[in-house]
This record gives structure tokens, sequence and C-alpha cells, in this order.
């Protein structure tokens, strides 16, 4: 079984610019959640989509927004891009709305200048 | 939500068992615990999640006590490949109030 994709793998931006990045998970799964993974703060939660609906979100400004369509695809996007945005992004999918047996992509590595 | 500290580093040696613990002293009665493993450039693998008492899987084990304060994750005979970080989260299974770790650093050592 295929596992969770993401792309792009890399990606540098300008700041004040936006970007979007894709995630498809697991064949079946239908929860899709998205992370922010920086040295000095760790793990941090951004949001989850369930049946193409968000269900949960972290603590994070709103220029931080994501989809997800009936396939169970999403995407994230991030406007106004700031310096501090630079990080790993990761997306995680999983069977059930809160489940934290999650299946983890390699991640999109974001670097703003 | 429960606050979770670990260890920042650990080193072993290849054959040796390792046990990594988690503390989570404000835990609450629908949290769960799920480790997870991640080498770089990687996103975290799942290993193993448990609630209380103890969860064995292939690759590892879970030990929880009954009050549920602190958790243990146990690697068996470890090798080289197991160097990597380890974190811990401690949240519901509903998906709104959960916490990773900070991570604790293995290096297994020949």
């Amino acid at each position: 079984k295929a596992g969770v994709t993401q792309t792009p793998r890399y990606l540098i931006k300008t700041r004040g610019q936006q970007v979007t990045l894709s995630c498809s998970p697991i064949s079946g799964h239908r929860s899709v959640s998205w992370y922010q993974q920086t040295p000095g703060q760790g793990l941090q939660f951004l949001f989850e989509y369930f049946s193409e609906t968000q269900r949960n979100k972290g603590n994070f400004p709103g220029r931080f927004s994501g989809r997800q369509f009936s396939n169970s695809r999403s995407e994230m996007n991030v406007s106004t891009l700031e310096l501090g945005d630079s990080a790993l992004y990761l997306c995680a999918s999983s069977w059930g709305q809160g489940d934290h047996e999650q299946y983890f992509g390699p991640g999109t590595r974001l670097t703003v200048t | 939500l429960a606050k979770t500290t670990q260890p920042i580093s650990m080193d072993s040696y290849e054959g040796q068992e390792v046990n990594i613990t988690c503390s989570h002293n404000n835990i609450a009665t629908n949290d769960y615990i799920t480790w997870y493993q991640q080498f770089p450039s990687q996103g975290p693998r799942f290993i193993i999640q448990g609630y209380k008492t103890k969860v064995t899987n292939e690759v590892a084990s879970l030990f929880i006590p009954a009050d549920r304060k602190s958790s243990t994750l146990s690697l068996p005979r470890v090798s080289l490949s197991d160097t990597a970080v380890y974190y811990c989260l401690v949240g519901d299974n509903y998906g709104q109030n959960f916490v990773f770790g900070p991570g604790t650093r293995l290096s297994v050592l020949p």
C-alpha cells in the first residue's frame, strides 16, 4: 500500500508570497492533519481535516489555511509568508478523526527568504 | 492539556535494551499515549499506542503505570538503525487536545 505523499519536497519562497502544499493520504484514510516542525518549537499541530471539513485547529494565525477534497487529498496554504514560516511541513493521515495512530509523509521543506 | 517532558538525549550500545520515559503529570482520563520515531529528513513513524498497563508489538513495548503520569517506551536489542529521535504524544482520540513531547535523541553506538 502506498504511503503518504507530499509535493513539493522542497520550496523556496520570498517574504510576502503565498504557497500551497499538497498531500495525498494512504488509500482509505479519511483524516489528514498538518504539522509544522522547527528546531525551536518542535512538532506543532496546524489543523485536521476529516470528510472535507476542518475538525480541529492548532494555535496558528489565519494566514495558515487548508482544505480537503472528496478523495481525501488535502492542501494547505500559507499567505503573506514571513521568515519565521521556514520549516518542515508534515502531513499525516489516519483512519478516523482524532486518531493518533497517524502515518506521516516525508514533509515539504519550505524556506522563506 | 497534558504537558510532556522527555530526556533530551540518550546513548546506548548495539544489542542493549533501551527505555525512554515520558512524563505527563496532568494526563487526562481520555488521553492515550502514542510514540513515534523520526529519522533525519523523514516524517515521524508510528511505533506504538497505549492507554494503561502494557502494550507490546513486533518492534517495542509500552509500559504505563497505574497512575498514568509517565510512560516508558522499551526497545529490545537496539541496532545502529534505531538511532533516531523518539517523540511521545499525549492526547485524547478526538483530536482536540494533544501535544507532542520535545523528543529524545537516541544514539546507538557500535
